[in-house]
């Protein structure tokens, strides 16, 4: 089954620093999503963007998509220290029933 | 309501023994997912119901993982005779549809099996 893979896998940096991961995916989709994962809690859906868009903002998250690299990029600008947590891409491929996750991207903003 | 409520949190079963855990989806929502995450990594699909009826069980051991959703009750995920490998945390999502949208996530129930 297709799995998006995020790179890289943990990411430190500075409270006010911008944090981007990547992710790729295998097959044709419907849309990507990005989820965030604070310790010990469920995931968090942060924003979908779809397979006939190429970026898409919410606050300070930029998402990127190309279809033709099958690769998303997750860009968190002035970060802060609340924003301390793992972030999951997951594909809504064509003809499959639900959403596939990737790995993870650990992230930790230092105060 | 608007959030995903699993019980219990935590689930401590020694091996052989039965869990089962519970998942109310968002009122409204059709569709309820069950995953299942080791190790904080990756998150392994079990199960999809539209409404109560299994749309998707391509995930499932068959062999010991059953689930349930019945009309006005929560949803079920029944785990007999639990084994070591069993331990992860289990999560319940739901969404109005099985694409196009984003799923509310539960907090999960964390099962130790000793």
């Amino acid at each position: 089954s297709q799995q998006g893979e995020e790179d890289p896998q943990a990411l430190s940096i500075q409270e006010g620093e911008n944090a981007t991961m990547n992710c790729s995916y295998k097959t044709s989709i419907n849309n990507l999503q990005w989820y965030r994962q604070n310790s010990g809690r469920g995931l968090v859906h942060l924003i979908l963007i779809r397979s006939n868009e190429r970026e898409k903002h919410s606050g300070r998250l930029r998402v990127t998509l190309d279809t033709s690299k099958k690769s998303s990029s997750l860009l968190i600008t002035a970060s802060r220290a609340a924003d301390t947590a793992s972030y999951f891409c997951a594909t809504d491929a064509e003809g499959n029933n639900r959403l596939a996750f990737g790995k993870g991207n650990q992230v930790v903003v230092i105060p | 309501g608007e959030e995903v409520a699993q019980t219990p949190k935590h689930l401590v079963r020694g091996e052989g023994q039965k869990a089962k855990l519970y998942c109310a989806p968002i009122k409204g929502h059709s569709y309820v997912f069950w995953y299942q995450q080791v190790l904080k990594n990756e998150f392994k699909f079990l199960i999809s119901f539209q409404n109560e009826n299994v749309f998707d069980e391509t995930g499932m051991p068959k062999e010991r993982f059953s689930a349930k959703c019945l009309p006005n009750s929560p949803c079920s995920l029944e785990i007999q005779a639990t084994k070591l490998e069993d331990s992860a945390v289990y999560f319940c999502a739901s969404s109005q549809s099985v694409t196009g949208y984003g799923y509310t996530f539960g907090s999960g129930t964390r099962l130790t099996v000793v």
